[in-house]
């Protein structure tokens, strides 16, 4: 079984500080991602990364920053966190793309870590 | 642009059969798939449909339409533990692996 691990379920910081989220996959998935989920607005993707040191943009990268030093590892972090920022924070990973011998349910579906509950105060 | 739309909430009685539908446009296709999760928790995988038609996974099936750019989740013999939301996902842009949510649809199952 896939797992995707992150670092707290939950986590209160104060406005301003520098907060680090981390996520682990141990199924050597290629894709990476992170979402923030708040009521009303489902999920929605932050960044997402294909390959370690790759990373790119996803809809509302504003505020937040990615780093991907080893192909398990993707850490998302607030630079100087915001009370705007309070959100359920949900990491995911999957296979990879483009493998045309590998059935797209393998390859494309996202497994989910059991998200972090952010608070900014 | 890029959109999916499903309701935001729905209701059913416990042994009933209920239908989730979910609307997509988005730039290029591969694929839908179905998520549920449960309050507090992350969403798990229920489906994903490449191709038109009905795929049936014991209670659970999900239909694909590709030229209406239409889905749906059908639930049977629903069970109170169905009392989650069920998100819809696009598959759309290229071949980056990234998906399109839909904001998910609260299903409620009573009594």
């Amino acid at each position: 079984d896939v797992k995707v691990t992150q670092s707290s379920r939950y986590l209160v910081k104060r406005t301003g500080e520098k907060v680090f989220l981390e996520c682990v996959q141990d199924m050597d998935h290629e894709n990476m991602f992170w979402y923030r989920q708040d009521p009303g607005l489902g999920l929605r993707l932050i960044y997402f990364s294909y390959d370690v040191k790759m990373k790119e943009k996803g809809d509302i990268p504003e505020g937040y920053s990615v780093s991907r030093e080893k192909k398990e590892r993707f850490s998302l972090i607030l630079e100087s966190a915001s009370t705007n920022q309070t959100s359920m924070y949900l990491c995911a990973s999957s296979l990879v793309w483009g493998l045309a011998e590998i059935s797209p349910l393998a390859t494309d579906t996202q497994y989910f870590g059991p998200g972090t509950r952010l608070t900014v105060l | 642009g890029q959109n999916i739309d499903q309701p935001t909430e729905m209701t059913a009685t416990e042994g009933a059969i209920v239908q989730i539908n979910c609307t997509y446009q988005t730039s290029g296709f591969n694929g839908l798939f179905w998520y549920q999760q449960h309050a507090g928790e992350a969403p798990t995988f229920l489906s994903y449909n490449v191709l038109d038609g009905l795929e049936e996974k014991g209670r659970f099936s999900s239909f694909l339409s590709r030229s209406k750019g239409y889905s749906y989740l059908l639930l049977k013999e629903l069970q109170m533990k169905d009392s989650a939301s069920y998100l819809c996902a696009a598959h759309g842009s290229g071949n980056t692996g990234k998906l399109i949510f839909g904001q998910g649809t609260t299903l409620q199952v009573k009594p």
